[in-house]
């Protein structure tokens, strides 16, 4: 079936320091999205991607999914301590079917 | 904002009873879905949910698991007889569109814990 792998599985950066979280499928993707879970909170979305090399922002958050759609990134510049929380990127296939990565939890040091 | 909301937020239930998990999605949306999450681990996909019909089921959810649309607001997830492996965080969501395409809003979770 279908895998989505992400890395790191934790990262510890000082406040100031940037981010970045990779995702790769096993599978090509019709889109991937990305949500942002809080300590004991639930998921909450960030952005879908769509078209392969797509590059949006968000403030001081950068998304790419890759060409061949079977990977992403989420670059952090500048981490501020209202970031932290598990990042999870999940993979859509044309059937429909959501596959979360298993996130990374980023802590920051202020 | 419309959100989704869950209840119960905890359920504390014995090895082999049954569950009823309860979920109002946000009322103009189309499609429901079950997550779970074990404690520190990654959010697993149970269902997806259309139509008053599954569209989608991973294969943790076996025929111990069953999915319902009982009236025009609320979406249960039912767990016929738990086990101790049941016990994880299960999410609600829905959206307007088939998940693939649409955002996918999460309810509060509710914890299970099977003794």
């Amino acid at each position: 079936g279908q895998q989505v792998m992400q890395i790191p599985q934790y990262q510890h950066v000082q406040e100031g320091e940037d981010f970045t979280t990779y995702c790769n499928s096993s599978t090509t993707l019709s889109n991937i999205q990305w949500y942002k879970q809080r300590p004991g909170g639930h998921p909450v979305f960030l952005i879908q991607l769509v078209k392969s090399g797509e590059v949006k922002k968000q403030k001081r958050l950068t998304f790419q999914f890759g060409e061949a759609k079977k990977n992403s990134s989420l670059h952090i510049t500048a981490t501020q301590t209202t970031d932290v929380g598990t990042y999870f990127c999940a993979g859509n296939t044309n059937a429909g079917k959501s596959t979360f990565g298993d996130g990374t939890t980023l802590t920051v040091k202020p | 904002e419309p959100e989704v909301t869950q209840t119960p937020s905890h359920q504390v239930t014995q090895m082999g009873q049954e569950v009823i998990l309860r979920c109002v999605p946000i009322s103009n949306h189309l499609y429901f879905y079950w997550y779970r999450q074990i404690l520190g681990q990654k959010v697993e996909f149970l269902v997806s949910f259309y139509n008053n019909e599954i569209s989608e089921k991973s294969e943790i959810f076996d025929d111990q698991f069953s999915v319902e649309r009982p009236d025009g607001s609320n979406f249960t997830l039912k767990i016929r007889s738990t086990k101790l492996e049941d016990s994880a965080m299960y999410f609600c969501a829905s959206s307007e569109n088939y998940g693939g395409a649409h955002e996918q809003y999460f309810g509060p979770g509710t914890r299970l814990t099977v003794t």
